[in-house]
């Protein structure tokens, strides 16, 4: 079974500071994605990525299947942006425990 | 508006008492879960099913059941057995299982508090 490693675990940053939470795997996969956890609770998923690189807005994942490293920035964040970022190995139901983000005004 | 619903938001029960949570999903989805969610870990699998009147244990299914008998409803009882059920609850689903491109979907979870 993939242990799912992510770094750091709580991350404080100022408005309009770039973002880095990296995730690392310990069996190669298929997929990694990349979820987002609002205070409240809920989930949604950002990225699904199997290679290479995905931009969504100010949002980038970035994944080296070789090296079983997984990156998300976020560029120009914003204290809307504070939330916990998980990743999540879909191959075998695995999850980081999560990074929490705050985003400071 | 599809979507996957879980009640209630938050609830309370004495030790020893079994409770169930509710999960209903109307996106049409064959595969459903249930996660567990500790301060300071990640979501761990309890049960999850790919198709009605059939599921599979998880990580951490002791303590825990679940049926399986309508497409869009997946319920999980929390049993006595349970040794330490205080946690956050959280309802899935997905297309399919076993396939690691696809998306799963989010209830927004129930707090469950064992006093």
């Amino acid at each position: 079974k993939n242990e799912v490693e992510q770094s750091p675990q709580n991350l404080t940053a100022q408005e309009g500071e770039f973002i880095t939470i990296n995730c690392s795997y310990s069996v190669g996969i298929s997929a990694l994605h990349w979820l987002q956890q609002h205070p409240g609770g809920g989930i949604v998923s950002l990225f699904m990525l199997s290679s290479g690189k995905k931009k969504h807005g100010r949002l980038i994942a970035t994944i080296n299947i070789q090296e079983k490293h997984s990156s998300l920035h976020i560029t120009a964040s914003h204290p809307r942006d504070s939330a916990v970022y998980i990743c999540a190995v879909r191959d075998d139901m695995r999850f980081g425990a999560g990074t929490r983000l705050t985003v400071k005004p | 508006d599809g979507g996957i619903t879980q009640s209630p938001k938050y609830l309370f029960r004495k030790e020893g008492q079994n409770v169930t949570l509710s999960c209903e999903q109307n996106l049409n989805h064959d595969a459903m879960y249930w996660y567990r969610q500790d301060p300071g870990q990640g979501l761990r699998l309890i049960y999850y099913s790919q198709i009605v009147n059939d599921f599979q244990k998880g990580d951490i299914a002791e303590g825990y059941s679940v049926s399986r008998e309508k497409k869009e409803s997946f319920p999980l009882t929390v049993t006595s057995a349970q040794k330490n059920p205080t946690a956050f609850y959280l309802c899935a689903s997905s297309k399919y299982t076993g396939d690691p491109y696809n998306e799963q979907f989010f209830g927004p979870g129930t707090r469950l508090t064992v006093l």
